[in-house]
């Protein structure tokens, strides 16, 4: 079984700067994907970022990138030169890789994003 | 393309009432996943659909809950009767590739259902 924790229930930064979400998770399994989506107030989940946990480069996805560290079992969400609409809850999210599990997400409990102008 | 369209948006039913939920996976997506947010928790698997098969339902929490995938296009989650810890909002995300692929899993909107 996996587990997922996101530390911060809250966070807020000024546009244009950058902030950083922790997100650390459990797994006995090798491997196994790692995903960011955030969920405006729309509430449809968007695709942030994707990681594979077999690669050591850390994913980038323009503003975006991961810190990703396999042996610590962390998985942190840098947005760079935030913008308005990047305000959202943001979900931490390991994904199966095999087994009848396979492509099963487990979420974090969410971040709120604030950005303020 | 079309994106993963849930209906209906908002559901409001009496506790003992049967509600059924539709999800409209991406044409051509075999993996179809459901998974729901009650109040205050985490999002949580239900079940995973490849094709019109259940790869996995050990996220179902009873057998009130049944999910049906006709013909491998859209699915069904019906509940019945519902109970007032049914509440929350339902979400469906569909895939080509198990893995999410580069865009990883497409999700729906979700469907809010209260039970009173």
């Amino acid at each position: 079984a996996q587990t997922v924790t996101q530390s911060q229930p809250e966070m807020s930064v000024q546009e244009a700067e950058t902030v950083t979400l922790s997100c650390t998770y459990d797994t006995s399994e090798s491997d196994y994907y790692l995903f960011w989506y955030k969920q405006p107030p729309s509430r449809q989940m968007i695709l942030v970022i994707r990681q594979e946990a077999y690669k050591q480069q850390n994913a980038t996805e323009n503003r975006f990138s991961v810190n990703f560290q396999k042996a610590a079992k962390s998985f942190s969400l840098k947005i760079s030169d935030s913008q308005l609409g990047d305000a959202a809850m943001y979900f931490c999210a390991p994904a199966h890789a095999g087994g009848t599990s396979y492509g099963k997400l487990t979420f974090g409990q969410g971040t709120i994003l604030t950005v303020h102008p | 393309e079309a994106g993963v369209t849930q209906f209906p948006s908002h559901s409001v039913i009496e506790k003992g009432q049967t509600v059924t939920l539709r999800c409209d996976p991406i044409s051509g997506h075999d993996n179809l996943y459901w998974y729901r947010r009650v109040m205050g928790k985490e999002i949580k698997f239900l079940l995973h659909f490849v094709k019109e098969s259940k790869q996995d339902e050990s996220g179902m929490p009873n057998n009130r809950f049944l999910a049906e995938r006709t013909g491998g296009t859209y699915s069904t989650l019906k509940v019945q009767p519902a109970e007032l810890e049914d509440s929350g909002v339902y979400f469906c995300a569909s895939s080509q590739d198990w893995r999410g692929g580069a865009g990883g899993y497409t999700f729906g909107s979700g469907t809010r259902l209260t039970v009173v």
